[in-house]
């Protein structure tokens, strides 16, 4: 049981390149979360998945896209990649629903610099 | 403004010494609170989770408290260790709400 695993750990980019950030979940969770994290900054939550087949926004949305390609995978996508993206990115999973524990499981994180 | 306010934004002590950190919140309607440990470099790891109901849990050397009617909690580590050294998150959930609301946390250094 890996729990929630992310790909890549560490990435730089130039500005104006794109990339996808791979995450994965085997607790059968049905909810999945991006996150960014800067210093002296709460989580942010960019998007996430309430269920398989549908995402939503969260609050700083601009400049990423999500896929849940499965209930198992949840993708963020930076199209093009600016250095206000520079920040280390977190995936979590929870299952949300009645008489769960609430938990949340985050990933162990990828550092991404954009230059 | 961020609905979850944590204090102190860092502090140092001696192993061996007890600390308490603060968290006040408005999130509303309350559902649950979280206390993770992030250690640098790492995602964060829960402590405890605390229901309405509830007004302390403790996990090891762990305790945190809540006070649902002053939105208030706190977590108390006893008898610090230097593997205590990392940053504290509190967070909490809306009910029926997916989104969490963090707290910029607190950041613990253990000196020997």
């Amino acid at each position: 049981n890996a729990g929630v695993t992310q790909t890549p750990k560490f990435q730089v980019l130039k500005t104006g390149q794109s990339m996808t950030l791979q995450c994965a979940q085997d607790m059968n969770h049905n909810s999945m979360y991006w996150y960014r994290q800067d210093p002296g900054m709460g989580l942010r939550l960019i998007y996430y998945s309430a269920s398989e087949g549908t995402t939503d926004k969260g609050e700083v949305p601009n400049g990423y896209n999500v896929s849940r390609l499965n209930k198992r995978e949840f993708s963020l996508r930076l199209e093009s990649a600016a250095p206000s993206q520079t920040s280390v990115y977190f995936c979590a999973s929870r299952l949300f629903g009645q008489g769960t524990t609430y938990e949340q499981y985050f990933g162990p994180g990828t550092r991404l610099t954009v230059t | 403004k961020n609905q979850v306010e944590q204090s102190p934004q860092s502090l140092i002590i001696l192993e061996g010494k007890n600390c308490t950190l603060q968290c006040n919140y408005t999130v509303s309607p309350f559902s649950n609170l979280r206390w993770y440990k992030q250690d640098t470099g790492r995602g964060p790891v829960s402590l405890t989770i605390m229901t309405f109901s509830e007004n302390t849990k403790s996990n090891g050397r762990y305790t945190a408290t809540l006070d649902a009617d002053t939105k208030q909690s706190s977590l108390h580590i006893t008898a610090s260790q230097l593997s205590d050294s990392a940053s504290y998150i509190c967070v909490v959930s809306a009910s029926n709400d997916y989104k969490l609301s963090f707290g910029a946390g607190t950041t613990v250094t253990v000196r020997a």
